[in-house]
């Protein structure tokens, strides 16, 4: 079956603009992470939905960062005013389940953000 | 502060030995261990997980140990195969849902 999917691969914007990330997880999947690798560093916790909710928020850096998941499948990263700081390689991950955390998370191939 | 730390950015091996990647944490309420492994441009995948019940999970060459008391673990590659070569990285959970991961190591498994 299909995996997480992320679009776009790859996302140049220039500093101050608004961008959107998608991330399709595995279908059935209730939880869904955002995470974010700066280079040569490892995955940063940003978000977590449980079903359509964010349960656990308390990653994201700013309130410049913003998820969405409206129904429950489907999730849109949003930055505003983008910052140079902000390039990194965005991923997004899926897990079935409920409040369990016993169990994998499958990721996404990720979205380069390079803000200019 | 980094609760997960992996302070071997890389490691060689020839192929066939062994290959050993090890992993710190500080927080004493995880439980919950799992190494990822990544190739260039995809995301990680998972490999092979430990609960805190355990000290020690086998999975074919894959073997994480586990102790706690030094909060320590470690993944055991035997033999290594070249195409083992990849980024590994060491990741935690607790009674939350977070998920903390280590900086990665490199391993090259040179034929």
């Amino acid at each position: 079956g299909a995996g997480v999917s992320q679009t776009p691969s790859n996302k140049v914007t220039e500093k101050g603009k608004y961008v959107e990330l998608r991330c399709d997880p595995i279908s059935g999947h209730t939880a869904l992470y955002w995470y974010r690798q700066s280079l040569g560093q490892g995955p940063e916790f940003l978000i977590y939905f449980q079903g359509t909710g964010a349960a656990d928020d308390s990653g994201l850096p700013n309130d410049r960062f913003f998820a969405v998941r409206p129904e429950g499948s489907v999730s849109t990263l949003k930055i505003q005013r983008t910052e140079r700081g902000d390039s990194a390689v965005y991923l997004c991950a899926s897990r079935s389940g409920t409040t369990c955390s016993y169990n994998e998370q499958f990721f996404g191939p990720g979205t380069r953000l390079t803000v200019l | 502060d980094q609760q997960v730390k992996q302070n071997s950015p890389s490691l060689s091996v020839q192929e066939g030995r062994i290959s050993i990647l090890n992993c710190d944490y500080t927080n004493s309420m995880f439980d919950y261990f799992l190494w990822y492994k990544k190739y260039p441009a995809e995301g990680p995948t998972f490999l092979i997980s430990i609960s805190s019940i355990k000290d020690k999970n086998e999975d074919g060459r894959f073997t994480v140990f586990l102790n706690k008391s030094a909060k320590h673990l470690s993944l055991h590659i035997v033999p290594s195969q070249p195409g083992d070569s990849a980024v590994y990285f060491c990741a935690a959970s607790g009674a939350g849902n977070q998920f903390y991961f280590g900086t990665g190591t490199s391993l090259t498994v040179i034929p």
